[in-house]
C-alpha cells in the first residue's frame, strides 16, 4: 500500500532564505507526482507536476525533483517570501488505484 | 476560464437531512473525483468516475453516493448525513485517468458541518 510522508511537518524561515521540502513514497510504481499549495481553509493550487519519466520541473522560484527509484521528491523554493506561507502537499498518482495519494503536508511560515 | 466549481461552499445541516454537493468542470475532462480532508488524516478519496456512467469507490465511500450522467457534472450525495461526515470536501478533475500524464485540478472546497 502506497504511503506518502512529508518532512518536516512544519517549517519557519526568515524571508529571503532558500528552502527544501521533502516528500517520500513507499511504492516507486507511480505515474506522476504533483506538488500543491493550500492556504488556510482554501482549495488546492497545483504548483508542479512531474511525470515518472522526468527528473525535475521548474516554475519561477520553484523547482521540484523526482527520484523514483529511491522514492523521493523535493520542492525547492528560492528566495522565500511571506506570500509563500501555506501548507505544501505532495501527492503521487498510481494508475492502478485511479487516485492521488497525499502526504500530510508541510506547513511553511516565512517571517518578514 | 478553465475551472472546477463546487456548490455550496459552506453548509451547516442537521443529522439525517439529505444533501447534495454539486461539482462541475468546464474542461471536458473524463476523470472526476471526490476527496475529503480531515485534520490528521489528510486527503482521502471518496469516489471517482472515469467517464460518464462509470463510477467506483475510493477509500472512504461509506455514507456517500455519486452519479455521473453528464461529463461535466459529478454530484456528491449524502442520503443521511451524520456528524462524522463533517469535513472539507474537494472535487477534482483530470483529462484522463490511466498513465497519469495529466495533473488533477481541484475545486475550491465545500466546508460541511453536520450537527
Amino acid at each position: 500500500k502506497q504511503e506518502v510522508t512529508q518532512i518536516p511537518a512544519a517549517l519557519s524561515v526568515p524571508e529571503g532564505e532558500n528552502l527544501v521540502l521533502n516528500c517520500s513514497f513507499t511504492d516507486s510504481a507511480i505515474y506522476n507526482l504533483q506538488w500543491f499549495r493550500q492556504d488556510p481553509g482554501k482549495g488546492l493550487t497545483s504548483l508542479l507536476l512531474i511525470q515518472s519519466s522526468q527528473r525535475e520541473q521548474t516554475s519561477g522560484r520553484l523547482n521540484a525533483s523526482l527520484d523514483k527509484s529511491s522514492g523521493r521528491s523535493t520542492l525547492y523554493i528560492a528566495a522565500s517570501q511571506p506570500g509563500d506561507s501555506a501548507t505544501y502537499l505532495c501527492a503521487v498518482y498510481g494508475g492502478a488505484t485511479n487516485k492521488l495519494i497525499f502526504g500530510t503536508g508541510t506547513l511553511l511560515a516565512v517571517q518578514p | 476560464e478553465a475551472q472546477v466549481t463546487q456548490n455550496p461552499r459552506y453548509l451547516i445541516t442537521v443529522t439525517g437531512k439529505k444533501l447534495t454537493v454539486t461539482c462541475s468542470q468546464n474542461m471536458n475532462h473524463e476523470y472526476m473525483s471526490w476527496y475529503r480532508q480531515d485534520p490528521g488524516l489528510g486527503l482521502r478519496q471518496i469516489y471517482y468516475s472515469m467517464n460518464v456512467e462509470v463510477t467506483d469507490k475510493g477509500d472512504v465511500p461509506e455514507g456517500y453516493k455519486v452519479s455521473r450522467k453528464e461529463k461535466r457534472n459529478f454530484p456528491l450525495i449524502l442520503e443521511s448525513p451524520s456528524p462524522n461526515q463533517t469535513s472539507l470536501y474537494f472535487c477534482a478533475s483530470s483529462p484522463k485517468s490511466g498513465t497519469g500524464g495529466w495533473g488533477q485540478y481541484f475545486g475550491p472546497g465545500t466546508r460541511l458541518t453536520v450537527t
